[in-house]
């Protein structure tokens, strides 16, 4: 089945204390990205990526870093996690830019 | 900047009645445009894209969406609601030919009474 894979998807951490979020899909998609969901605010885009080892800033980049070593593979990393940074994490991957995203399941995040 | 506006955050309707929900986009030229739905404890499932030709554009579930250039409206109807329909709907606008980069209204909750 053709799918966005997200792991954890439900995560609680305190502040301060480096954590990963996986996501890998099996289309052979070229982009992936990052977005965050916050009440009243939509989904904002947080990091997203061209293709292996290209990757790009989106809307809200501060305090998370990715990496794209491997074509399927897209995880994000919050070195140092702040209570700011709960929220509900979408990993999302499109084969071209007009055929549209599949989105995973989400990640739902609380940082105490 | 792309903006994408949904001026309605909350939608009630009865089961069976029409729906349209509407999206305003702002960008200088003709940009790829979607809709999203996102059930309760769901992510988003592509509804329906329009991207260049026929300006009404069909999608999965019984949607429609017509886009409007002179508008900038790319407005989501369904003739008829049914109960699993209740859900958030998002509209959201790409730049043609370029950076990925989907900017997402902030939705519309939309409520189905029975």
């Amino acid at each position: 089945e053709a799918q966005v894979t997200q792991n954890p998807r439900y995560l609680i951490t305190v502040t301060g204390k480096k954590l990963t979020v996986t996501c890998s899909q099996n289309m052979n998609h070229e982009y992936m990205s990052w977005y965050r969901q916050d009440p009243g605010l939509g989904l904002r885009q947080i990091y997203y990526s061209m293709n292996v080892e290209v990757t790009d800033k989106g809307d809200v980049p501060e305090g998370y870093k990715v990496s794209r070593k491997e074509k399927r593979n897209f995880p994000l990393i919050l070195e140092s996690p702040s209570p700011n940074q709960t929220s509900l994490y979408f990993c999302a991957s499109s084969l071209s830019g007009y055929s549209g995203y599949t989105f995973g399941s989400g990640t739902r995040l609380t940082v105490v | 900047a792309q903006s994408v506006t949904q001026p309605d955050i909350h939608i009630t309707v009865s089961e069976g009645a029409s729906l349209e929900l509407r999206c305003n986009y702002s960008y200088g030229a003709t940009p790829y445009l979607f809709w999203y739905v996102q059930s309760p404890g769901q992510g988003l499932q592509l509804l329906l894209k329009y991207f260049s030709g026929d300006t009404l554009v069909q999608g999965i579930k019984g949607f429609e969406a017509e886009f409007k250039r002179s508008q900038s409206s790319f407005n989501l109807r369904k003739p008829s609601v049914h109960w699993s329909d209740a859900a958030e709907y998002f509209c959201a606008v790409e730049r043609a030919g370029g950076s990925e980069k989907l900017v997402f209204g902030k939705g519309t909750k939309l409520t189905v009474n029975p």
